[in-house]
This record gives structure tokens, sequence and C-alpha cells, in this order.
């Protein structure tokens, strides 16, 4: 069936570097792909979305782009922030509606 | 506009107890989803209802039961509570088309002793 791996946690970068979140996927068809984000006592969040190969998603310096030659949607920022501290979970659309998600990864940024 | 919003909050509830987890979608979406997130793991697909029918269900027992009403809002309904059931139980809605993204509700911890 369908899946989605994502790279363990945590992750501990200092503020203002540059931030990679590995996430692959498996999937009969053509999935939508996913990153969520899930604050300290927040609830999941959607941090970007792309619904076909080669689209890129973005939202708050946030990329991420759908590259089915290699079945990934690996989340990338340019210089994280303290206020980026967060689980970050992939997910997949599968053709039967329901969202497949990843172990998530937890983000810790330090000042 | 209101977002997802789901009640209780917090339950506490014994072994073979029966629990029901009730969710109100944003206005306009007609699709309701359960998931059951265990803490340190990502969630788990339960249900997804559509237009007031079951659209897809997930690997778990028949314990677990859903249903969505005329105005959209769902109840998730679980028989005979497990210890393993103590978890986070999240609601998300969406319009329902595919590809289309799922705004989440803040989710009912349910603790079974």
């Amino acid at each position: 069936g369908d899946s989605v791996t994502q790279m363990e946690g945590p992750v501990t970068l200092s503020e203002e570097a540059f931030l990679t979140i590995n996430c692959t996927y498996t999937a009969t068809g053509y999935p939508s792909l996913f990153w969520y984000v899930q604050y300290p006592g927040e609830g999941l969040q959607l941090l970007l979305k792309a619904t076909k190969a080669d689209d890129k998603g973005s939202n708050k310096g946030f990329e991420a782009t759908y590259r089915k030659e290699t079945t990934s949607f690996h989340l990338e920022k340019g210089s994280v922030q303290v206020s980026d501290s967060a689980v970050y979970f992939c997910a997949l659309g599968d053709s039967n509606y329901q969202l497949i998600w990843g172990a998530g990864t937890k983000l810790i940024i330090k000042p | 506009d209101a977002g997802v919003t789901q009640s209780p909050t917090h339950l506490i509830k014994t072994r073979g107890q029966h629990v029901t987890l009730r969710c109100s979608p944003i206005s306009g979406h007609k699709s309701v989803s359960w998931y059951q997130q265990v803490l340190g793991q990502g969630p788990q697909f339960i249900f997804q209802y559509y237009e007031k029918e079951e659209r897809g269900r997930g690997n778990f027992p028949d314990r677990f039961s859903a249903r969505q009403f005329p105005n959209y809002s769902s109840e998730l309904n679980v028989n005979a509570l497990l210890l393993g059931d103590s978890a986070l139980y999240l609601c998300a809605s969406s319009s329902g088309g595919r590809g289309n993204e799922q705004f989440f509700g803040p989710g009912t911890r349910l603790t079974v002793l």
C-alpha cells in the first residue's frame, strides 16, 4: 500500500541555518503531497501542498517540490527562526481520499 | 469564520466503556475525516464521510464507528474501550475533492484507564 517515510528527528539547528527535512513516498497513481506543521500545544496546520509532478509548494519561507522521478517531497527553508520549532509531518493524499502520514520530524531551533 | 471544532477537549474513560466524540466542520465543507494520533507518531486514518456517506475506512476494528449528520457534523463512536485506544482523536474537514487539503480541529484527548 501507499506509504510515507520522513527523516527521524529531532533535528536541531541554530537560528538562520538552512533546513532540509527529507520525505519520500510510495504510491500507486498520482497522489497529492502535503506538509503539515504542529506547533507546541496547537493542532495540525497545512504548511504547503503540491498536486502534480514538478509542482512547487511554498509558504512562510518553506518550499517543497514534488519529484516523481525520485518519489520525494523534501521540505526546505533558507533561514530558520526559533519560531519554526515544531513537529513537521509529510502526508500523501491517496486515491481513497485519505491522508497517509509520515511519523513526523521534530525541529528544534536554538537562538 | 469558525474553524473545525471538536468536543470534548479531554476525556477519561475506563476499559470496556463507550465514548462518543463530536466534530463540526468548517462552514461549506461537506467532508469529515477522523484520525487517531498516538503520541510520537503520525495520524492514522479511521474514517472519511462525504455527503453523509462513508467514503473511506482505515484499518480499525469494528468497535470504531462514525456517522455524519445532515448539517455535515460528525460523531465518532468507540465501543468496548481498550487501553490502547488512548490517543488524540483528530477531525478534519475538506470540501471533498481529490487533492483538497484537510483542515484539522484541535483534537480530543482520550485517556483509557
